[in-house]
């Protein structure tokens, strides 16, 4: 069974920017969720949807957002890029997303920002 | 809310030798705990849980844990540490009682550094 396809590995863009990033989950898994990582904040969540809608958001603000098609697959946007905004962004499936069951991660998308 | 503790950034162990890796919780209801780890430039790697039941739960590659409900503890072990054990360990917690919650919270991470 494929893991969790998190495209492109790497991206560089300009400040001002937007970027798309795109998570394929395991087959068969209808809960995505997003997280951000850096060395100085560690692993921060974004969001997480289930069957399309999204069912809980971190403490980011809205130039994060995300969304989730029919066929589970979820892509978050980064709109209006800063500096900041440089870490490695992580995608995790799960089954249903039940609170019990463990999340499968992809190997992330390192964002560099310049 | 939920958070989770580290206490340690670094933790250094001899090939062979037994290994500890400490995590602390706090949740208002109970846990579900699980450890992750994490290799250079790679996302993270599902290690084991805890949900109910035996204190004691065993995982992957060897690796063991302990959940201490008194303690707010669930310490990853490994009774003879490998080189190839070397990378970034993350403890995260999710509340039973957090309703619509389904975050993971994760620790800062410790880095485990095993020495030939």
């Amino acid at each position: 069974k494929a893991g969790v396809t998190q495209t492109p590995r790497y991206l560089i863009k300009t400040r001002g920017q937007q970027v798309t990033l795109s998570c394929s989950p395991i087959s068969g898994h209808r809960s995505v969720s997003w997280y951000q990582q850096t060395p100085g904040q560690g692993l921060q969540f974004l969001f997480e949807y289930f069957s399309e809608t999204q069912r809980n958001k971190g403490n980011f603000p809205g130039r994060f957002s995300g969304r989730q098609f029919s066929n589970s697959r979820s892509e978050m946007n980064v709109s209006t890029l800063e500096l900041g905004d440089s870490a490695l962004y992580l995608c995790a499936s799960s089954l249903q997303g039940s609170a019990n069951t463990e999340a499968f991660f992809g190997q992330g998308t390192r964002l560099t920002v310049v | 809310a939920q958070s989770v503790a580290q206490p340690e950034d670094q933790v250094n162990v001899a090939e062979g030798n037994p290994l500890t890796v400490k995590c602390t919780y706090s949740v208002s209801g109970n846990p579900y705990l699980f450890w992750y780890v994490q290799y250079p430039n790679r996302g993270l790697q599902f290690l084991l849980k805890y949900i109910t039941g035996d204190n004691l739960v065993k995982g992957s590659y060897g690796f063991e844990a302990e959940f201490n409900k008194s303690q707010t503890s669930f310490h990853l072990k490994k009774p003879s540490a490998l080189v190839s054990d070397s990378a970034l360990y993350f403890c995260a917690v999710r509340d039973m009682g957090g309703g619509s919650n389904y975050k993971l919270t994760f620790g800062k991470g410790t880095l485990l550094t095993v020495n030939p």
